[in-house]
């Protein structure tokens, strides 16, 4: 069974930094890029980034609006994707998803919350 | 930065089609997927590649696209489908992903 679990969520105030993990299990994770996606309270889905695997260079994109403050990671050793989080601002308050994708396969995590607040 | 424009809302009756659509310029060479999400749940992929449906999703979802416009049809909705519906998307370079601004459908 394919399981994704986001941790690393919590209270941050602005300014800092937290990194957010995406342990895996149920697939060969090395075999597949992994993306982050958010959502802020009431509000619709937003696209953050992706990793490439590791035979296509594991390189990463970024959406513009974390593009220099957000950095994805993988570990395929430990089967985790991680996304490093810095600067951050009031609006990057959201439930933090990880996800993939093969064909009809969709597979997200339960996400974990971040709220950047003073 | 790239962008994909769905309509706020979509309100049918049961038992009416529903179409909700998606804009963006990339459209007429990038695949759109279509993404349901209930209240308090995470998001379900409905449609892929354009007009495939995944196993375990009923036959009255279905997808569609033509020029820069992609469309979710609901034939017959039910009570059951409302929720917020999402199009998800690449640009032309197919390096930046997006989603549309959702669509929240009602059916009563």
């Amino acid at each position: 069974e394919v399981q994704l679990v986001e941790s690393g969520g919590g209270l941050v105030q602005p300014g800092r930094s937290l990194r957010l993990s995406c342990s895996t299990s149920g697939f060969t994770f090395g075999d597949y890029a992994m993306n982050w996606v958010r959502q802020a309270p009431g509000k619709g889905l937003e696209w953050v980034g992706f990793i490439r695997i590791k035979a296509n260079g594991g390189t990463t994109e970024y959406a513009a609006s974390v593009k220099g403050r957000f950095i994805i990671s993988r570990d395929d050793s430990k089967s985790i994707a991680y996304l490093q989080m810095n600067s951050l601002k009031t609006e990057d308050t959201a439930l933090y998803y990880c996800s993939y994708r093969t064909g009809q396969f969709d597979y997200w995590g339960q996400g974990t919350m971040v709220t950047v607040s003073s | 930065s790239y962008e994909l424009t769905q309509p706020p809302s979509v309100s049918v009756s049961p038992g009416q089609t529903a179409r909700i659509t998606c804009s963006g310029d990339a459209l007429p060479k990038k695949y759109a997927y279509w993404y349901q999400q209930k209240s308090g749940q995470g998001p379900v992929l409905v449609i892929y590649e354009d007009n495939k449906r995944p196993s375990g999703i009923p036959e009255r979802f279905s997808g569609s696209s033509s020029g820069t416009m992609a469309t979710l049809t609901i034939s017959g909705a039910q009570v059951e489908d409302e929720g917020d519906y999402y199009c998800y998307s690449t640009d032309s370079n197919g390096i930046q992903r997006v989603f549309g601004g959702g669509t929240k459908l009602t059916v009563l």
